[in-house]
């Protein structure tokens, strides 16, 4: 079946400095999700993209939607120690109704 | 704005006994799903619902029944329970019509002993 890849699994970082994540898949997504899940709660939506090679902003984090449409990348500037949590990608397979989740990338930040 | 609202929040159960974890959302919209996340992995999709009276199963669906007799609920059923389904379970849901975007509730943590 589909997965979702996402890359690096943990990364620490001191406050201040940029992050880049990715996440890639074996087949072609329509749309891309990112998330961020903070301990004991449920993810919340961060970005979505719809369109290849689009490039949307929310705040201090950039994504983008890969022109191949099987990857996308997710960029935070200037963290903070709030930023601390865990990141996922996720899309509905191409076809169809189920949203595949990749396994998330832990960012930890110290100040 | 309540959004997507799951009961309960935590839950302890014996190997056997059967509950519903409820999910209700008040945003209209058509698709609702369930996930369950596991310690080390992502979310993986338990059952999932285009609209009422339609159901179709995820990828982990065994040991799980779902209905949805409304737009707004969509309870998760375990009949009974085996330790293998200690877990936090997500509800979800999204507008579809062209909107993709999933909305989660804040979770049911399960143990089952």
């Amino acid at each position: 079946g589909q997965q979702l890849n996402q890359s690096p699994q943990s990364m620490f970082i001191q406050e201040g400095e940029d992050v880049s994540m990715n996440c890639t898949s074996s087949s072609i997504f329509n749309t891309w999700l990112w998330y961020k899940q903070d301990p004991g709660e449920g993810p919340v939506l961060l970005i979505a993209l719809y369109k290849a090679g689009e490039l949307t902003s929310n705040g201090r984090l950039t994504a983008q939607f890969g022109i191949t449409r099987k990857d996308s990348f997710l960029n935070i500037s200037a963290s903070i120690p709030s930023d601390v949590g865990i990141y996922f990608c996720a899309g509905p397979g191409s076809g169809t109704y189920k949203y595949i989740f990749g396994t998330g990338t832990r960012l930890k930040v110290l100040a | 704005n309540a959004g997507v609202t799951q009961t309960p929040k935590f839950q302890v159960l014996k190997t056997g006994q059967s509950m519903t974890l409820q999910c209700a959302q008040d945003m209209n919209h058509e698709y609702m799903s369930w996930y369950r996340q596991d310690p080390g992995m992502g979310l993986r999709l338990i059952h999932y619902s285009v609209g009422a009276g339609i159901t179709d199963q995820g990828e982990v669906p065994n040991g799980y029944n779902v209905s949805r007799s409304t737009t707004e609920d969509f309870p998760l059923r375990l009949l009974s329970a085996a330790p293998s389904q200690t877990s936090v379970y997500f509800c979800a849901s999204s507008p579809d019509q062209g909107n993709r975007e999933l909305f989660f509730g804040e979770g049911s943590r399960l143990t089952v002993l």
